[in-house]
């Protein structure tokens, strides 16, 4: 079974410009959850889709967006990048059910480097 | 915020000794997880316990869980040079769906 995908893998931008991330999740999987990891905040949360909604947000900027597809991909979109937003991307799927079951793991993908200048 | 806090921040054994990393965590869990980095790259999975279980094994790992005092272990027996890496606990409302992982600790292993 294919893991998790994460599309591009290193990516430069400006700042102010804006980015999109891809998240290809495992085969079956519809819950897919995305963290930032950074050096000084380590690794936070940003938000998880399932099914196509957004069933959880962290504690991010409106800046910070994403969109599940009905083939359970995501995508998260940052616009007006700014310095701080240099991070390592990660997204995690999830084999959970709607009613959410609770004891399952995450398996994440190798993230997209994200570097601002 | 970081829910979790791990001790020590950073470890250096030998080849063949054993690894033993701790991990607090301030609210009431469902499930605990820990997890993996090599070099910045992708976290990898390594056991998940249950908050109504003690203790867990998996092959060279042993994971210990006290709910009483928040608190977790995570014991690598025999270690290898492979098993350098950044380890993380992570603790979440009750699904993998929104963990909050603690700040890590770096395992060195020398060969």
């Amino acid at each position: 079974k294919a893991g998790v995908t994460q599309t591009p893998r290193y990516l430069i931008k400006t700042r102010g410009q804006q980015v999109t991330l891809s998240c290809s999740p495992i085969s079956g999987h519809r819950s897919v959850s995305w963290y930032q990891q950074t050096p000084g905040q380590g690794l936070q949360f940003l938000f998880e889709y399932f099914s196509e909604t957004q069933r959880n947000k962290g504690n991010f900027p409106g800046r910070f967006s994403g969109r599940q597809f009905s083939n359970s991909r995501s995508e998260m979109n940052v616009s007006t990048l700014e310095l701080g937003d240099s991070a390592l991307y990660l997204c995690a799927s999830s084999l959970i059910g709607r009613q959410g079951n609770e004891n399952t793991e995450a398996f994440f993908g190798q993230g997209t480097r994200l570097t601002v200048v | 915020s970081q829910q979790g806090e791990e001790d020590p921040q950073a470890l250096s054994i030998q080849e063949g000794e054993n690894a033993t990393m701790n991990c607090s965590y301030k609210t009431s869990i469902n499930n605990l997880q820990w997890y993996r980095q090599n070099s910045g790259r992708g976290l990898v999975h390594l056991i998940l316990i249950r908050s109504n279980e003690r203790e867990k094994h998996s092959g060279r790992l042993r994971v210990t869980l006290d709910t009483s005092k928040k608190s977790s272990s995570l014991l690598i027996t025999a270690s290898r040079a492979a098993d350098t890496a950044s380890y993380f606990c992570a603790t979440g409302p009750g699904s993998a769906r929104q963990l909050t992982f603690g700040s890590g600790t770096q395992l060195t292993v020398l060969p």
